[in-house]
C-alpha cells in the first residue's frame, strides 16, 4: 500500500506569483482534502475533492483553487500570493467521501515561503 | 461553523506517568473525532479516533473518551514514554464533505 505523497517538498515564491502544489492519494482512496498549517497552529481546511469536483470548502478566498484527476491525485493552485500564504500545505486522502466521515491520512506537506 | 478548543497548550509529565488532553467542540452535529500526533517537521499521524455512537475507545496505551452531552472529548496516554513527545491535535467534523476542524494543539513533553 502506497501512502500519501506530495511535491515539491519546499518552495520559495515572490508575492504576487502563482504556485501549484501536487498530491497523490493513498492507494484505494478517492477523496482528497487540502489544509494550510501556519507555524504553531493546527491545520485549517481549504477544500475537499471527490469525483473530480470540489465537495466542500473552508474559509479561503477564490484565489485558492484545485483540481482532482481521474487517478484521484490532486493539485492546489494559489494565485496572487501574499506573505500570509507562507505555511505548510498538507493534503490528506480518505477512502470514501460525500457524506461520510472517514479517516484522513496526511502527506508530508509542502513548505511554501512567500517573500 | 465548528469551533474546537484544546487544553492545555503545553503539558509536561514524568516518564511513566499518564497524560490527558481535553477538547471541546461547538457543533452538536459533529460525529467524528480523530486525534493526530505531529512530530517536529513531520506529517500529522492519525493515532486514534472515535465516532459519536461510542463513548470510549482504547488502543494499547492510548484511549479516547467522548461526552456528547457536554460536547467534549479527551485523549488519555498511560505509561508515557520519551517517544510520546510531540504535538497532539484533536479535531471534529460533521460530515464527509466538511473538512476537519482542528484544535490549536498540545505540546506534550515527556521528562526522563
Amino acid at each position: 500500500e502506497t501512502g500519501v505523497t506530495q511535491s515539491p517538498t519546499h518552495l520559495i515564491k515572490t508575492r504576487g506569483q502563482q504556485v501549484t502544489l501536487r498530491c497523490s492519494s493513498q492507494s484505494g482512496h478517492n477523496t482528497v482534502s487540502w489544509y494550510q498549517q501556519a507555524l504553531g497552529q493546527g491545520p485549517q481546511f481549504i477544500f475537499q475533492y471527490y469525483r473530480e469536483e470540489e465537495n466542500g470548502r473552508g474559509n479561503f478566498p477564490p484565489r485558492f483553487s484545485g483540481l482532482q484527476f481521474p487517478n484521484y491525485s490532486s493539485e492546489l493552485n494559489v494565485n496572487a500570493l501574499e506573505l500570509d500564504d507562507s505555511a505548510l500545505y498538507l493534503c490528506a486522502s480518505s477512502p470514501l467521501g460525500a457524506g461520510s466521515s472517514y479517516e484522513q491520512y496526511f502527506g508530508p506537506g509542502t513548505r511554501l515561503t512567500v517573500t | 461553523g465548528e469551533n474546537v478548543e484544546q487544553h492545555p497548550s503545553t503539558l509536561s509529565v514524568q516518564e511513566g506517568d499518564s497524560a490527558v488532553i481535553k477538547c471541546t467542540y461547538s457543533d452538536s452535529a459533529s460525529n467524528y473525532f480523530p486525534w493526530y500526533k505531529q512530530e517536529l517537521g513531520k506529517r500529522p499521524q492519525l493515532i486514534i479516533d472515535i465516532r459519536s455512537n461510542v463513548g470510549e475507545k482504547k488502543d494499547q496505551r492510548i484511549a479516547v473518551t467522548l461526552n456528547k452531552t457536554a460536547k467534549h472529548f479527551s485523549l488519555h496516554i498511560t505509561e508515557t514514554q520519551p517517544e510520546d513527545s510531540a504535538v497532539y491535535f484533536c479535531a471534529a467534523v460533521e460530515g464527509g464533505a466538511d473538512g476537519l476542524t482542528f484544535g490549536k494543539g498540545t505540546h506534550l513533553i515527556i521528562q526522563p
